[in-house]
């Protein structure tokens, strides 16, 4: 009975390198979730996949940021030319989409910085 | 322009006595309500939810109170109990997919 994974747990990289984030979510999970944190903020969502449907963008905060999900389960957030705002605790959940309320179960995040 | 709002960053609380967390929304469109709770270096975990068409909903510790009228939801637990210190979040959620969350409440029970 595995929760959701996320590797690395910590990334430390150079403004303008490209970082790839991986999620692994619960096994019959259908809807992926990328949310992220920046200090002392709530939670701010990013993309989520449901099924085979065509992701929701909409939290994208700029076209250096995508994502994928393969094969319907693990999913791996791309973030290109990094910048130092984006450093922030990038959290991955799933659900089962089985009804309201659908409850997210979130995995214990990378934590990213960019010096 | 924040739809769930939680508008005491901390709050602490002596072991034993009762910890009331609140969060307002402005979103009518939630059908649903989630708290979590966050300890440092942890994802979120998933505590209790609260459809939008109940007023509350208890699980042992914990209960969630919603006023629809006043757009407001309370997580209450008691008794409060020092491994309860941690970030709580609500969040809504909806048709949308995704949850919105408030910036969270750090909660200290102190012993």
């Amino acid at each position: 009975g595995a929760g959701v994974s996320q590797s690395p747990s910590n990334k430390v990289t150079e403004k303008g390198k490209d970082v790839e984030l991986r999620c692994d979510p619960i096994s019959g999970h259908t809807a992926l979730y990328w949310y992220r944190q920046s200090l002392g903020q709530g939670l701010e969502f990013l993309i989520y996949f449901q099924g085979n449907s065509a992701p929701d963008k909409s939290g994208l905060p700029s076209d250096r940021f995508s994502a994928e999900r393969t094969g319907g389960s693990v999913s791996t957030l791309t973030i290109q030319r990094t910048q130092q705002e984006d450093s922030a605790v990038y959290l991955c959940a799933s659900s089962a989409w089985a009804g309201s309320p659908d409850t997210q179960y979130f995995g214990p995040g990378t934590r990213l910085t960019v010096l | 322009d924040q739809q769930v709002k939680q508008n005491s960053p901390s709050l602490s609380v002596q072991e034993g006595r009762i910890s009331i967390l609140n969060c307002d929304y402005t979103n009518s469109m939630f059908d649903y309500f989630l708290w979590y709770k966050k300890y440092p270096a942890e994802g979120p975990t998933f505590l209790i939810s609260i459809s939008s068409i109940k007023d509350k909903n208890e699980d042992g510790r914990l209960t969630v109170f919603l006023n629809k009228s006043a757009k407001h939801l309370s997580l209450h637990i008691v008794p409060s109990q020092p491994g309860d210190s941690a970030v709580y979040f609500c969040a809504g959620g909806g048709s949308q997919g995704n949850l919105i969350f408030g910036k969270g409440t750090k909660l200290s029970v102190k012993p």
